[in-house]
């Protein structure tokens, strides 16, 4: 079966320091990859999705960045926190639509606090 | 734009039903989600509807009218356990989901 982690489960960061987050998926080949952000009370916001190794598309321009240094590896990072970055961070994938309705699984997530 | 739209807060007891309403406004449509959140934890798929009708997964149901930009969840035989948070998703024209902003359900006994 299928499996997503993600770590760490929670951080504090001060304002200007960097970040990195990492996703690892197992059980599956070539999935879509997912970064998702939830501030308090607002729905999701898809901050990078990955269709394959190298492959990136940013939703959101801001000083976060994705990479994909593997299929089932999807690592989100910042040189230079800001306090508006704070939130609960979700790495999700879905397998390919057509082999099946895609819908997304989930990691744990990542509750980030930038002071 | 793209809007989805579903209520902030409702509440309901124990054992009874309750229906989640979301509407929609999207670039197209390629079906439509539901997931349930617990409050500090991360989604779960609950159900999903691309043709319009009703889909039936034991407690849960979930239904669709696309000529109304309408969909709900129904929750029968309310527990406690299902407080949470249900998201409602729309995958659009280019395949991307856009989300509601959830709605929170609180059970009372």
């Amino acid at each position: 079966s299928q499996t997503i982690h993600q770590w760490p489960a929670t951080l504090v960061q001060p304002v200007g320091s960097p970040l990195s987050l990492e996703c690892t998926v197992e059980g599956t080949s070539n999935p879509n990859l997912y970064w998702y952000r939830q501030a308090a009370g607002r729905g999701l916001q898809l901050l990078f999705y990955s269709v394959g190794i190298g492959q990136i598309s940013s939703e959101v321009p801001q000083n976060l960045s994705a990479s994909r240094p593997q299929d089932r590896q999807f690592i989100l990072s910042s040189k230079k926190l800001l306090l508006s970055d704070s939130g609960f961070y979700l790495c999700a994938w879905s397998g390919t639509v057509g082999q099946s309705t895609g819908e997304l699984f989930f990691g744990e997530g990542s509750r980030l606090t930038v002071l | 734009g793209q809007n989805i739209d579903q209520p902030t807060e409702m509440t309901a007891t124990e054992g009874a039903i309750v229906q989640i309403n979301c509407t929609y406004q999207t670039s197209g449509f390629n079906g439509l989600f539901w997931y349930q959140q617990h409050a500090g934890e991360a989604p779960t798929f609950l159900s999903y509807n691309v043709l319009d009708g009703l889909e039936e997964k034991g407690r849960f149901s979930s239904f669709l009218s696309r000529s109304k930009g309408y969909s709900y969840l129904l929750l029968k035989e309310l527990q406690m356990k299902d407080s949470a948070s249900y998201l409602c998703a729309v995958r659009d024209s280019n395949y991307q989901l856009i989300w509601g902003a959830g709605t929170k359900l609180i059970i009372k006994p």
